[in-house]
């Protein structure tokens, strides 16, 4: 069955990096967009980056947008998100999740995420 | 402030019939993007229980349906259940925002 595993969470001072991965496994990863969604603690649900299957376009929310790298490489199954310049509006669950957006004619239609990973969680703080 | 709008809880007994609402804005739902909804069970990850505004993923009761119309969509679970009893997000994508978007979240309580 399909699973996600991130890791690359825990605290970390503002101004601050750190690095997430997600490992990718029963279904052909590089078939398929990933993104990153994140959770703030007793809050919802935040869209902050999406992959194509290639790796060659990549979407950021405005909130993250020059201050967070989505990567994959596709001969380790593997999704990144590298993250700079942190700010405590950044602590959260971040969840690694398959996106079911598809390119029609060059045209990415996006769609659901399903399934998710089980978070994981970055605190940003002095 | 989520760029679509859920209310923040519903409520109703074991076996009643409630809806959750989805009010969105012509640069979302109202400009044909598909609604999906998933469901988050307190601790655990969202899981998606509809998809396409209407489909429902292999394993999802049949007690949960999706319906979308205009710029808005909603969310129906009939037969409610103590174990339905989560936290209810709707998602679409905005063509202003190039990005996907979710609704704040409705909080289910079973009564």
């Amino acid at each position: 069955q399909v699973q996600l595993v991130e890791s690359g969470g825990g605290l970390v001072k503002p101004g601050g990096s750190l690095r997430l991965s997600c490992a990718a496994s029963g279904f052909t990863f590089s078939d398929h967009y990933m993104s990153w969604i994140r959770q703030a603690p007793g809050k919802g649900l935040e869209w902050i980056s999406d992959i194509s299957s290639t790796g060659t376009t990549k979407y950021y929310a405005d909130s993250v947008k020059g201050r967070f790298t989505i990567s994959r490489d596709n001969a380790r199954n593997s999704l990144y998100l590298q993250m700079n310049n942190l700010r405590g509006e950044d602590t959260a669950t971040y969840y690694c999740v398959k996106d079911a957006t598809m390119t029609i004619f060059g045209v990415a239609i996006p769609n659901w995420f399903d399934p998710w990973g089980q978070g994981t969680l970055v605190t940003v703080s002095s | 402030q989520s760029v679509l709008t859920q209310p923040p809880s519903v409520s109703g007994a074991p076996g009643q019939r409630v809806t959750i609402a989805c009010t969105g804005t012509s640069s979302n739902i109202g400009a044909g993007y598909d609604v999906h909804w998933y469901q988050q069970l307190p601790g655990t990850a969202p899981r998606l229980v509809i998809y396409g505004n209407t489909n429902r993923p292999s394993g999802v009761p049949d007690r949960f349906s999706g319906s979308k119309s205009g710029t808005s969509a909603s969310l129906a679970i009939s037969g409610l259940q103590a174990d339905d009893e989560a936290d209810y997000y709707c998602q679409s994508y905005d063509t202003s925002l190039s990005g996907s978007v979710f609704g704040g979240g409705t909080k289910l309580t079973v009564l």
